[in-house]
């Protein structure tokens, strides 16, 4: 089955740039897409298509992809960064979704 | 405003059955996929099924394929997710999310706020 990886956790300053990666370990998937998940909320997507981002997020969230990894970058973290983000594709041989193991965003 | 709501969660015993409703409002719902994505207490997000937007197509994930069905009433703006022979490792809270196509292939672009389903004797 498809797998994406994603470190378990990443510590930041407010103020300083979170990069959270997420790699795929298998060839065919369609773009990638961060979301966003606070404490007891539901997920919020805040970047689609790689390097996307909907309207109504902060242009401090970027996303890029180089190779089979893709990462996700916050600007000038916040406080209210602070949350669990996922990385997801499409798996285009099972038509499956997938999501990685997510990463849990500290803010110091 | 896109909303989307779920509703019928709650404690059902192993090998029972529970059917989760997920109602859309705010948008041209028979123009749109929508998917159930389910998380584990503390755990990560699964994605579990879609249905296309005129329900002709529908996918599932490897764990619940067999025992869920998921099916559409355009006419109401809602989903229905059947769920059969409910075991433990079921047991996560469940999100109805829409798809940015009507295909189905695209991303989770709204999501509800989730339905309980816990699943013990």
């Amino acid at each position: 089955s498809y797998v994406l990886t994603q470190p378990p956790s990443v510590s930041v300053a407010p103020g300083e740039t979170a990069t959270i990666t997420c790699e795929r370990k298998t060839a065919g998937s369609y773009s990638v897409q961060w979301y966003q998940q606070k404490p007891g909320q539901a997920p919020v997507l805040v970047i689609y298509s790689y390097s996307d981002r909907p309207s109504g997020i902060p242009e401090r969230f970027s996303g890029s992809n180089s190779g089979n990894t893709a990462t996700l970058t916050i600007s000038r973290v916040e406080a209210g960064d602070e949350a669990d983000y996922y990385c997801q594709v499409w798996d285009t041989s099972t038509y499956h979704f997938v999501f990685g193991s997510g990463t849990k965003v500290t803010v110091l | 405003q896109v909303q989307l709501e779920e509703s019928g969660g709650g404690v059902v015993q192993p090998g029972r059955s529970l059917r989760l409703s997920c109602t859309a409002s705010g948008f041209i719902f028979r123009n749109f996929a929508i998917h159930w994505v389910r998380q584990a207490p503390g755990k990560g997000l699964e994605w579990v099924t879609v249905i296309w937007y005129d329900g002709s197509v529908k996918f599932f994930a490897d764990s619940v394929k067999g025992r869920f069905t998921i099916s559409r009433d355009n006419s109401k703006n809602t989903v229905i997710l059947q769920m059969n022979s409910l075991r433990v490792e079921d047991t996560a809270v469940y999100y109805c999310a829409r798809d940015h196509n009507g295909d189905g292939l695209g991303y989770f672009d709204y999501w509800g706020h989730g339905a309980l389903v816990t699943v013990s004797s």
